[in-house]
């Protein structure tokens, strides 16, 4: 069965410092994969996606991400974190008809 | 344009009452998908419609049932509520062309009291 596995509940990070936030999939195919961020009581906003082709993508907000087969994982990075980055990162796995989510990881932003 | 729209944006529900919810997709958009997302929690798919056929049903009972209109608009119906129903609801829209790559509406927040 497809899963998605985010490993950290909660990163605090300084304004300014690098972001790595961890994703980890199980998916027997070549997947479809995406980053979604949801500020507090709001809906899904998404940052990016991977469906195919070159294996770094770039997304909205200065957001990257990095596919690694060999990993089956699905890293969001950011260079240079804001403090309205402060939000809920989920990372998730497109399987037939769905999307398969993880639990999410929520971001704090010290200043 | 308009992104993908929700109403209520909240309610209160008492046991055992039924709820309905509903959607529009972006224009253009003919799938539809809806997610339940619990406090603290990723979202969870529970139905996905397109072209008016339910094309996808996730691992909830009986009582959550959909259907989507000629417009592409759709409700979503929650029947028998339980205390455990209390969540957020996503509903998404996608194209054709792209159909893993959803668009999320701001949610409907429903309290089961």
């Amino acid at each position: 069965a497809q899963s998605v596995t985010q490993p950290d509940i909660h990163i605090t990070v300084s304004e300014g410092a690098s972001l790595e936030l961890r994703c980890n999939y199980s998916y027997g195919a070549t997947p479809y994969l995406f980053w979604y961020v949801q500020s507090p009581g709001q809906g899904l906003q998404l940052l990016l996606k991977y469906f195919s082709g070159d294996t770094l993508v770039q997304g909205i907000k200065g957001f990257e991400a990095e596919f690694k087969r060999s990993q089956s994982s699905f890293n969001l990075r950011k260079p240079s974190v804001h403090w309205s980055d402060a939000a809920e990162y989920f990372c998730a796995v497109g399987a037939g008809d769905k999307l398969v989510f993880g639990a999410g990881t929520i971001l704090r932003v010290k200043s | 344009d308009a992104g993908v729209t929700q109403s209520p944006t909240h309610l209160i529900k008492t046991r055992g009452q039924q709820v309905t919810l509903r959607c529009s997709p972006i224009s253009g958009h003919k799938s539809v998908s809806w997610y339940q997302q619990v406090l603290g929690q990723g979202p969870q798919f529970i139905f996905q419609y397109y072209e008016k056929e339910e094309r996808g049903r996730g691992n909830f009972p009986d009582r959550f049932s959909a259907r989507q209109f000629p417009n592409y608009s759709s409700e979503l119906n929650v029947n028998a509520l339980l205390l455990g129903d209390s969540a957020l609801y996503l509903c998404a829209s996608s194209g054709r062309e792209a159909p893993y790559e959803q668009y999320f509406g701001p949610g409907t927040r429903l309290t089961v009291t």
